[in-house]
């Protein structure tokens, strides 16, 4: 059975560093793009950006590119996002997503439970 | 803002069926790209629920549909029912942005 499985929510300060994991099992991890999709606080979905574990293949949406840093370690099947510097406005779940197979566009066929960060002083 | 625009809301009675739309242009859907629809129950992770325009994944029921003409697709519900209650997206590719993965602005279904 494919899962995703998310770090715990998170507090943070204004100006500080975070970077919440995404444990993935059942399947082989290099062989799906990874990718992030962010939730505001009662908006839809954003996507963020995505990685091929398999060669560390980034990509990101260009309102995110600079932002975050998404990264993968193989050794342990986990996937990561991380912010240098939080804003207020980082304030959202953050959900990891499996991208499914098929045709372009592709799909995102496994999801994780979420990660709600909230950021304040 | 997003580029495929959906209805805000769309309501029913149990039993009926409902669409729901997504209305995209000629360098989205219109362009011959497949549309993706996903499921968010409230305070839940959202769930693919219809890929490449009308295809189901292993376990969601056959009440689900999904078709696409023109610079626009839909999801029906047929048979309505309360756990049905949720929001939806829709989601695609746009060929005039640098963005991969478009999602739709959702929909909020309510179980009169």
């Amino acid at each position: 059975e494919v899962q995703l499985v998310q770090s715990g929510a998170e507090v943070k300060r204004p100006g500080e560093s975070l970077k919440i994991s995404c444990k993935v099992s059942g399947y082989t991890f290099t062989t799906n793009w990874i990718g992030w999709v962010r939730q505001m606080p009662g908006k839809g979905l954003d996507w963020m950006g995505i990685m091929y574990p398999g060669d560390s293949d980034t990509r990101y949406s260009p309102s995110f590119q600079g932002q975050v840093t998404i990264s993968a370690d193989k050794s342990i099947n986990t996937a990561y996002l991380q912010w240098g510097s939080l804003k207020a406005s980082d304030t959202a779940i953050y959900y990891c997503v499996r991208r499914g197979s098929g045709t372009w566009p592709y799909h995102f066929d496994y999801w994780g439970q979420g990660t709600l960060v909230t950021v304040s002083s | 803002q997003s580029v495929l625009t959906q209805p805000p809301s769309v309501s029913g009675a149990p039993g009926q069926r409902i669409t729901i739309s997504c209305t995209g242009s000629s360098s989205n859907i219109g362009a011959g790209y497949d549309v993706h629809w996903y499921l968010q129950l409230p305070g839940r992770a959202p769930k693919l629920l219809i890929y490449g325009n009308n295809n189901r994944p292993s376990g969601v029921p056959d009440r689900f549909s999904g078709s696409k003409s023109g610079t626009s697709a839909s999801l029906a519900i047929t048979g309505l029912q309360g756990e049905d209650e949720a929001d939806y997206y829709c989601q695609s590719y746009d060929s005039s942005l640098s963005i991969q993965y478009v999602f739709g602005t959702g929909t909020k279904v309510t179980v009169l």
